[in-house]
């Protein structure tokens, strides 16, 4: 059964480090999302993609976040630096493409857990 | 005002139980309603999608009610295996955007 992968699975860093997550979607999948999740809460979105394009990044801090997905395949999460606040599981998602205006099943990644120290 | 909300729980339920959460949404413009099942610190997998006509799934049910912008999931005959948490999940209008609630914990004992 085909998965989303993410890398690494956990990840310990100290504050004011550079961090960076990786995501390979469902081969096909053309919606990439990476979501954030502090525990006790659901997944809050932080960007979508659309093949190589930035679809929603309004929730995304990009004072010190970044995210790309170059060629629209896999794509990466980049935390520059890194704050205590950013302690987090990181999960990816992705979904094919369907009807406008509908959702289609989003597919979740393991995710990264991040501690920040 | 949280644009989905739920009961956090936990429910402690024993086997066999019937329980049932509930759910409220913001955004009367939404267009898609679903329950998603979180385990312990594993990744969400979708449950089933929620119909206005309602919709069942062996022991599951899942209503909506789209003039009070709620959503409920029933599950009969709690196995020891529902013990997870609940998110209810909304399509506010976005093309493949989902807005996730905080979660309902369900916790089925012997």
């Amino acid at each position: 059964e085909a998965e989303v992968a993410q890398s690494p699975r956990y990840k310990i860093t100290e504050k004011s480090q550079a961090v960076a997550f990786w995501c390979d979607p469902i081969s096909g999948h053309a919606t990439l999302y990476w979501y954030r999740q502090i525990l006790g809460q659901g997944p809050e979105l932080l960007v979508q993609f659309q093949d190589e394009s930035v679809v929603d990044d309004s929730q995304l801090p990009k004072d010190r976040f970044s995210a790309e997905r170059l060629k629209g395949v896999d794509s990466t999460l980049k935390i520059q630096p890194a704050e205590l606040g950013d302690s987090a599981m990181y999960l990816c998602a992705s979904t094919g493409r369907g009807l406008a205006g509908l959702s289609n099943e989003q597919f979740f990644g393991p995710g990264t857990r991040l501690t920040v120290l | 005002r949280k644009e989905v909300e739920q009961d956090p729980g936990p429910f402690n339920v024993p086997e066999g139980a019937t329980v049932a959460f509930n759910c409220t949404y913001s955004n009367s413009a939404s267009q898609s309603f679903f329950w998603y099942r979180q385990d312990c610190r594993k990744e969400p997998k979708l449950l089933m999608s929620v119909y206005s006509s309602g919709n069942e799934d062996g022991r599951f049910t899942a209503q909506l009610n789209r003039a009070s912008q709620y959503i409920s999931l029933l599950i009969r005959d709690s196995k020891l295996s529902d013990s997870a948490t609940y998110l209810c999940v909304v399509n506010p209008g976005g093309y493949n955007k989902l807005i996730f609630g905080a979660g309902t914990r369900l916790a089925v004992h012997p």
